[in-house]
């Protein structure tokens, strides 16, 4: 069990610019949750897979971020035209169907400049 | 408008003292719920789940969950200064869905 992974760990964009991050979950689990966290806050989440299939998604989701999980295995989040205020630790967690303890990854950290 | 209340402190506590870290929540029918322990610049570790009102206790950690007064609390005995960290609370109102997490409290434990 190599634990939840995400790559990059660091990176540094334009404003403007498309990033894609990747994240890896533990191999047995099916739920992966993406989260976004700022200084002094706690995780605020993104969106939600079960298997391939996105089953939640929060409403404070700009359309410039698109997340997918093809083949129930990993998923990458996308953000489109990033702007100064997407600088953030990106968060990706996974949990089974019949633990709901989700375990996070290393995190992704995001600057935007 | 589900929310996970904390009270960010910080929180001094000396080393050998109990420290005492509490959360609120307003969904009444929240299922589950889980402390992590965040050091800055990492990533929230999972520390103790409870799922069942009473105490739960792991090693130096007791989380405790009363779901009448929807409070879930954790008491870590014998604090060191490696617990110094930012203690995050988060609740499963359902099963199958995401965690909602407070903002945190910060604990800062004196040699």
């Amino acid at each position: 069990d190599t634990g939840v992974s995400q790559d990059p760990r660091h990176k540094i964009t334009k404003r403007g610019q498309n990033v894609t991050f990747r994240c890896d979950p533990i191999s047995e689990h099916n739920r992966l949750y993406w989260y976004r966290q700022t200084l002094g806050q706690g995780p605020e989440f993104l969106t939600y897979f079960q298997n391939e299939a996105q089953l939640e998604k929060s409403r404070l989701l700009s359309d410039r971020f698109s997340a997918e999980r093809p083949k129930g295995s990993f998923s990458t989040l996308e953000i489109q035209r990033t702007e100064q205020g997407d600088s953030a630790m990106y968060l990706c967690a996974s949990s089974s169907t019949i633990n709901t303890e989700a375990f996070f990854g290393q995190g992704t950290r995001l600057t935007v400049v | 408008q589900k929310e996970v209340e904390q009270n960010s402190g910080p929180l001094s506590v000396p080393e050998g003292a109990i420290a005492s870290l509490n959360c609120t929540y307003s969904d009444r029918v929240s299922q589950s719920f889980f402390w992590y322990r965040q050091y800055s610049g990492k990533s929230p570790e999972l520390i103790m789940s409870i799922y069942s009102n009473g105490d739960k206790e792991d090693g130096r950690f007791t989380a405790q969950l009363n779901k009448a007064s929807q409070y879930v609390s954790l008491l870590i005995r014998d604090s060191q200064p490696s617990d110094s960290a930012t203690y995050l609370c988060a609740v499963n109102h359902q099963a199958g869905t995401a965690l909602i997490f407070g903002k945190g409290t910060t604990l800062s434990v004196s040699s």
